[in-house]
């Protein structure tokens, strides 16, 4: 069946890296778009970033730019979040989530991970 | 950025009411508008996307409207498993916020 499985997160310091995977099954991974959005707890949602079906393309919110970088290997239908210089503001369930339509971009997210915790705390 | 706002941010109902949750975009988003469930400890779940279209799996009892700034989710007769969060998402413009949420809750 379709499936996104999140893993990599835990418990760093602040400044410190992280890097998330989510692997994809169940549907042809190179053909969409691949997002992460983040959940702070308790709080609302919040996109973080996208990569276009081939990697050519992406884009990221102000909140994390110049410290995330997202990537993808489509030969092992994963998504990577890189996250640098890690802040206490960071802290949240991260998903990825898979775009809803086949090589544009929609930024409507039909096909979610259960989601990875990272915990930025000294 | 654009802003988008939810009222209530939250709801007491009863199964078989019918229930509408509002969502404003601080400037035009055509209809670039995505309605999303979520349950505790749980991813959320496309329901609703373009303003008015129907995810495919999801109930009819669910649907959606409007354009430009103001759109609705109406749930036309609540049942169980529809008490959660919902969430409305702009789809126009980068950073494709969300609402804050509203939470349904059984009274």
């Amino acid at each position: 069946q379709v499936q996104l499985v999140e893993s990599g997160g835990g418990v760093v310091q602040p400044g410190r890296s992280l890097r998330l995977s989510c692997a994809a099954s169940g549907f042809t991974f190179s053909n969409y778009a691949m997002h992460w959005v983040r959940q702070a707890p308790g709080k609302g949602l919040e996109w973080v970033a996208v990569i276009s079906y081939d990697g050519s393309n992406k884009y990221y919110a102000d909140s994390v730019k110049g410290r995330f970088t997202i990537s993808r290997d489509n030969s092992k239908n994963t998504v990577y979040l890189q996250m640098n210089s890690l802040r206490a503001e960071d802290t949240a369930v991260y998903y990825c989530a898979r775009d809803r339509m086949t090589t544009v971009t929609t930024y409507a997210f039909n096909i979610w991970g259960q989601g990875t915790m990272v915990t930025v705390s000294s | 950025d654009i802003q988008m706002t939810q009222s209530p941010s939250s709801l007491s109902a009863s199964v078989g009411d019918r229930v509408t949750i509002t969502c404003r975009a601080s400037q035009s988003i055509s209809s670039y508008l995505n309605w999303y469930q979520q349950k505790p400890g749980k991813a959320p779940k496309l329901l609703i996307h373009a303003a008015s279209s129907l995810q495919s799996g999801v109930p009819s009892r669910f649907s959606g409207s409007g354009s430009g700034t103001d759109f609705t989710l109406t749930i036309s007769s609540l049942q169980p498993e529809d008490f959660a969060t919902y969430y409305c998402q702009q789809s126009y413009r980068i950073l494709y916020t969300f609402g804050q949420g509203t939470k349904l809750e059984i009274k």
